[in-house]
């Protein structure tokens, strides 16, 4: 099992919708939850990063860790076809060892 | 303008044939780290650095070696290279302090071993 499990998809869903994307870790010593949108042919950027559990928001997106059921999510609202990516997931224990997901394919249609 | 730049872009190379990519940043940050990214695997940490001289192994450090003499630059050194670490690399700049997170990733280094 790996340590940060991630949907493939791809995900495909009409502008204006609402769109959650999901991870789940095994490691209950991971503390700091990233998540990464990556274009086609682009490096990983940084979205949203996330110290322990509860919720943060920044504009359209919010993120969102549950350490109780180990599940790590990112909510986009107002989805525009500019947010098709791949969106990724991570955690590491505070030490930078990092391990990410394995990425969702989104799909934004005009 | 914050910036990770990689060199060279684009790679291919034999087996054997030791190379090196090179990684700079412009941001004085304590922590950097190499990635490889293979389709359906995500990213993998090779190694990471959290500052100068100090190193470890990620997830999939085998074949690889690391240094980091200046606080602005994290080669990544194949010493053999084999066709299996035909991939695209990523090279990543990380500041983390007291609730602050920033992180640059570089445009990759795509990689083939024939």
């Amino acid at each position: 099992q790996k340590e940060v499990e991630q949907d493939p998809g791809p995900l495909s869903v009409p502008e204006g919708a609402i769109v959650s994307l999901n991870c789940t870790y095994s490691n209950s010593a991971f503390q700091y939850f990233m998540w990464y949108r990556q274009y086609s042919r682009k490096g990983p950027e940084l979205l949203m990063y996330t110290y322990s559990s509860g919720n943060k928001e920044d504009g359209r997106f919010t993120a969102q860790v549950d350490k109780s059921s180990k599940y790590i999510s990112l909510f986009i609202r107002d989805s525009q076809p500019s947010d098709s990516a791949t969106y990724l997931c991570a955690s590491h224990t505070g030490g930078f060892k990092t391990i990410f997901g394995a990425g969702t394919r989104l799909f934004v249609k005009a | 303008e914050a910036q990770v730049t990689q060199n060279p872009r684009y790679l291919i190379t034999v087996t054997g044939k030791k190379l090196t990519v090179t990684c700079s940043q412009n941001m004085n940050h304590e922590y950097m780290s190499w990635y490889r990214q293979d389709p359906g695997l995500g990213l993998r940490q090779i190694y990471y650095s959290m500052n100068v001289e100090v190193t470890d192994k990620g997830d999939v450090p085998e074949g690889y070696k690391v240094s980091r003499k200046e606080k602005r630059n994290f080669p990544l050194i194949l010493e053999s290279p084999s066709p299996n670490q035909t991939s695209l690399y990523f090279c990543a700049s990380t500041f983390s302090s007291g609730g602050s997170y920033e992180q640059y990733f570089g445009p990759g280094t795509r990689l083939t071993v024939t």
